[in-house]
């Protein structure tokens, strides 16, 4: 079946920057998405990657490579309020339009 | 005011239960989607609804129906809920029409089952 992997979690300090990274099974599909879930919150989509390249939103950053089959969710000036699950997902064109998610990454910011 | 509500926020029932957990939107989104978290799990996609007339399988859609009343209202129905169905869920919506297909979560249900 489809899948992407990720690592499960990730520290890092305050003002510090960290990648998180994300793996999916080559196939076709439309793009890569990036959402954040705090604990005990509902997910909320951060970014969009339909071409290869780097997206940039602010602090937050998502790249995208297709003939690696990888992407990846940069943060940079890292907050306390970043401490949360992140989920990349794709859309594979034959999984009729189906948002995959991978397992998620917790990432845990220290002062 | 909530764009996606979702009800009960909580609930606790046996196993045998029929438990209905409905969703409601305000975003005028056409599609719809139910998800299911395990705990340090990622989402699984249950059903999901391209418009009121469209209902299609997800990955884990054994033991659910869901129900498409309205362009606004998508529930989910337990017909004879188990202990393994213990889970929270989440109601999405979508815009076709918006680029990359963004999805809007409702604050979720945690159900448990006895």
């Amino acid at each position: 079946g489809q899948s992407l992997e990720q690592p499960s979690e990730v520290t890092a300090v305050e003002g510090a920057i960290v990648q998180i990274n994300c793996t999916y099974q080559t196939s076709g599909f439309y793009g890569l998405s990036w959402y954040q879930q705090h604990d005990g919150g509902a997910p909320t989509f951060l970014s969009y990657n339909a071409l290869d390249g780097l997206e940039e939103t602010g602090r937050f950053s998502s790249f995208l490579s297709r003939s690696d089959s990888y992407g990846y969710l940069l943060l940079q000036e890292l907050q306390m309020k970043d401490s949360a699950s992140y989920f990349c997902a794709v859309t594979y064109k034959n999984a009729g339009n189906m948002l995959t998610f991978g397992g998620g990454t917790r990432l845990m910011v220290k002062p | 005011d909530a764009d996606v509500t979702q009800t009960p926020r909580n609930r606790i029932t046996k196993t045998g239960k029929r438990i209905m957990l409905e969703c409601s939107q305000t975003k005028g989104h056409d599609r719809m989607y139910w998800y299911r978290q395990d705990p340090g799990l990622g989402l699984q996609l249950i059903y999901y609804s391209f418009d009121v007339k469209d209902i299609n399988k997800g990955e884990i859609s054994d033991g659910y129906s869901v129900s498409r009343q309205a362009q606004a209202k998508f529930s989910l129905s337990l017909e004879s809920a188990i202990p393994n169905q213990t889970a929270l869920y989440f109601c999405a919506t979508s815009d076709s029409r918006t680029y990359g297909d963004e999805q809007f979560f409702g604050p979720g249900t945690r159900l448990t089952v006895l």
